[in-house]
């Protein structure tokens, strides 16, 4: 059992379209996040969730949109699709916000 | 707020070669330490962590790394590099006070060499 799944590993798109991107955790872990890793390798936070409730929202376009239906999901929704958005995005999740982070394998997201 | 550096974006040693990959942090508060290594097309994994403690902590694949507050560093080190550990390695410090943002410093990318 994957004990944090992301759903899809790759997603080609065209400028301009609305994507999703899916997570799901089976370790019963409180708290969730969205990582953005460009092209250089450099990893940084966009999302954290605990129990459902958004607690870190960094400087992150408002074209991008987390949700959490319940504390094992948390699900990004980007709208408008730009080229600059092309990048690998984690999932991951931790028992607590001081725990190590379990990730996902990653979306490669390709805008073109 | 906290702080990561790592020192070195490439590192390149010979197989059986010392691993020596360089983490200094800032933090206004004890810190927690961790590194996580990645491998190509894959999620991090962690490596090992430092909370509270023994300063050396050992981790996964014979990798250790030593907590030295007075230099606020967190070196990686590997008596002995495996062709395996060939990958992107990650420091990243999360401090109490903030909620579980981990921040990451830009990686160092590991190259061995046979």
């Amino acid at each position: 059992d994957t004990a944090v799944s992301q759903t899809p590993k790759y997603l080609v798109t065209q400028m301009g379209n609305d994507k999703s991107i899916k997570c799901e955790q089976n370790l019963g872990h409180d708290t969730m996040y969205w990582y953005k890793q460009d092209s250089k390798k450099f990893l940084k936070i966009m999302f954290s969730y605990n129990n459902k409730e958004l607690i870190i929202n960094e400087t992150v376009p408002n074209r991008f949109s987390p949700k959490s239906p319940d504390k094992a999901h948390l699900n990004l929704h980007i709208n408008s699709l730009e080229l600059g958005d092309s990048a690998v995005y984690f999932c991951a999740s931790s028992l607590d916000a001081r725990g190590k982070l379990f990730f996902g394998s990653g979306t490669q997201l390709s805008v073109l | 707020a906290q702080s990561v550096t790592q020192l070195g974006s490439h590192v390149s040693v010979s197989e059986g070669a010392l691993v020596l990959l360089r983490c200094n942090y800032s933090s206004s508060v004890p810190p927690y330490l961790f590194w996580y290594v990645q491998y190509p097309n894959q999620g991090l994994q962690l490596l090992l962590k430092y909370t509270t403690g023994a300063t050396l902590v050992k981790g996964i694949n014979g990798f250790e790394a030593e907590f030295k507050k007075s230099e606020t560093s967190f070196h990686l080190t590997k008596p002995s590099a495996h062709m395996s550990d060939a990958a992107e390695y990650f420091c990243a410090v999360t401090i109490n006070t903030n909620a579980g943002k981990s921040t990451f410093g830009d990686g160092t990318t590991l190259t061995v060499k046979p």
